[in-house]
């Protein structure tokens, strides 16, 4: 198994929902990354985990919650968004493998709304 | 400031032609380079990766170059087809920092790819 598992696909949620995005992998990567992309731009790292720990926060606002419950899962809890939330949010996972950070996979994203 | 510089930012080919990207970049220390195509509303997908010590890459009809001397970096499309229609993305990897199990991972803002019948 060699792919990250993004669920849902596609979310639409109000300014005063709480929802989460999850994000799976069998690969045995020890880090895990949190992304945003807006159209036409390249990804932003929000959060990095490092086995299971945050070891990284990109100055991303409380409304995002990162959780990382074990060593395959990442969940990114959401509440109280912005229209301007509205991306596609990516997941991706790496080997631990000293300087040369091979095996770095995207899952497909969840595309949220936020109305 | 780390930078990844791509060109052109959009092309437009007709199927079966082939096609050359660019990506310049001024990543120090430099750990590894990847091409990843990425499809309107999905996540990137591996094309190719390169340490310092390699100079080419294939993955079909995709073909990979490295000049870390100069840091430069081609993707060559060869015979395209109308799949192949996507953002192609250059991103570069520093070593990893601090003990932490990750590289820091340096985007280029990608070339849009559009190939007509």
């Amino acid at each position: 198994d060699t792919e990250v598992t993004q669920t849902p696909k596609h979310l639409v949620m109000g300014m005063t929902n709480k929802k989460s995005l999850k994000c799976e992998q069998h690969m045995g990567h020890r880090a895990m990354y949190w992304y945003k992309q807006k159209a036409k731009k390249p990804p932003e790292l929000m959060f990095v985990y490092s086995y299971e720990k945050l070891s990284i926060n990109e100055s991303v606002p409380s409304r995002f919650s990162p959780e990382c419950p074990n060593s395959s899962l990442l969940n990114l809890h959401l509440h109280a968004l912005q229209p301007e939330d509205s991306a596609l949010y990516l997941c991706a996972s790496s080997q631990r493998t000293g300087e040369k950070n091979y095996g770095y996979t995207f899952g497909s994203g969840t595309r949220l709304t936020v109305v | 400031k780390n930078q990844v510089e791509q060109s052109p930012q959009s092309l437009i080919i007709l199927e079966g032609k082939n096609c050359t990207l660019q990506c310049n970049y001024t990543v120090s220390p430099f750990s590894n380079l990847r091409w990843y195509k990425q499809d309107t509303g999905r996540g990137p997908v591996s094309l190719t990766i390169m340490t310092f010590s390699e100079n080419t890459k294939s993955n079909g009809r995709y073909t990979a170059t490295l000049d870390a001397d100069t840091k430069q970096s081609s993707l060559h499309i060869t015979a395209s087809q109308l799949s192949d229609s996507a953002s192609y993305i250059c991103v570069v990897s520093a070593p990893n920092a601090g003990g932490t199990s990750y590289g820091k991972l340096t985007f280029g803002q990608g070339t849009i790819l559009t190939v007509h019948p």
